[in-house]
C-alpha cells in the first residue's frame, strides 16, 4: 500500500487566492482526518469524515475553510481565500477502525505571502 | 476531548533507555493511549497504543499505570535516529460512542546526545 497521499508537498499562493488541498488514505479505511500543524497551536484537528460524512467540523477556524469528501478514495480542503495567518502544514490522516492508529501522509507546507 | 500533558523537552544518551512520560487524569474508561512520533519534515507515524496492560512491540514498549492517569513510552536504546517530536493521545474506543475528535498538542521534542 502507498500510504496516504497528498498532493501538493508544496504550495505557494498569493493572499486573496483560493487553494486546495488533496488527500486520498488508505483504501479500507473509514476515518479521515485534516490537522494542522504551526510551531505555536502544534497538531490541531480540523475536521474528521467517518464513512465519506463529515461527523465534527468544529476545528474548522472560519468559513473560509470548507472540506468535502466525495468517495471513500478522495477528500479535499479547501481554503477561499487565502490569507497569511493560514500559512502552516495540512496534514491528512486515515485510521481503519476507531481504536486503531492513524496513518498520516507527509502533508503539504501551505505559504500565503 | 481528552487531555494529556507531556514534558515540552527531554535529552537522553545515544544506546541508553528513554522513559518519555504523559499525564491523562481525565482519561476516561473507553479511551485508548496512543503513541505516535514525528521525525523532521514527515508526517507523524504511529508508535504503540494499548488500553490497561502494559505492551510491547519492535519498535518501543507502552507502560500504563494501574490507575490509567499515567504512562511511559519506552525506547530501550535510544538511537540518533530516535531523535523526533513524540505524542501522547487519547483516542475514544470503539465503545465510546463515535466521538473522535483528538487534538496531538505540541508534543515531547527528544534530542538523542552521541
Amino acid at each position: 500500500d502507498a500510504g496516504v497521499i497528498q498532493s501538493p508537498r508544496h504550495e505557494v499562493t498569493e493572499m486573496g487566492q483560493e487553494v486546495t488541498l488533496r488527500c486520498k488514505p488508505i483504501s479500507g479505511h473509514d476515518y479521515l482526518f485534516w490537522y494542522r500543524q504551526t510551531m505555536m497551536r502544534g497538531l490541531e484537528l480540523l475536521i474528521y469524515f467517518n464513512n465519506n460524512v463529515p461527523i465534527d467540523d468544529s476545528g474548522m477556524p472560519e468559513d473560509r475553510f470548507s472540506a468535502k469528501m466525495p468517495n471513500a478514495s478522495f477528500s479535499t480542503l479547501k481554503i477561499q481565500p487565502s490569507e497569511p495567518r493560514d500559512s502552516a502544514v495540512y496534514f491528512c490522516a486515515s485510521s481503519l477502525a476507531r481504536a486503531k492508529g492513524y496513518t498520516f501522509g507527509s502533508g503539504t507546507r501551505l505559504t500565503v505571502v | 476531548d481528552a487531555k494529556t500533558t507531556q514534558p515540552n523537552s527531554m535529552e537522553s544518551n545515544e544506546e541508553e533507555p528513554v522513559h518519555l512520560p504523559c499525564n491523562h487524569s481525565t482519561i476516561s474508561g473507553t479511551d485508548y493511549i496512543h503513541w505516535y512520533r514525528q521525525l523532521p519534515s514527515q508526517g507523524p507515524e504511529y508508535v504503540i497504543h494499548g488500553l490497561t496492560s502494559n505492551v510491547n512491540n519492535r519498535m518501543a514498549s507502552l507502560a500504563i499505570a494501574e490507575d490509567r492517569k499515567s504512562s511511559t513510552l519506552i525506547l530501550h536504546r535510544a538511537t540518533l535516529r530516535d531523535a523526533a517530536v513524540y505524542y501522547c493521545i487519547l483516542r475514544p474506543g470503539p465503545l465510546s460512542g463515535g466521538y473522535q475528535k483528538v487534538t496531538f498538542g505540541i508534543g515531547t521534542k527528544l534530542q538523542v546526545i552521541p
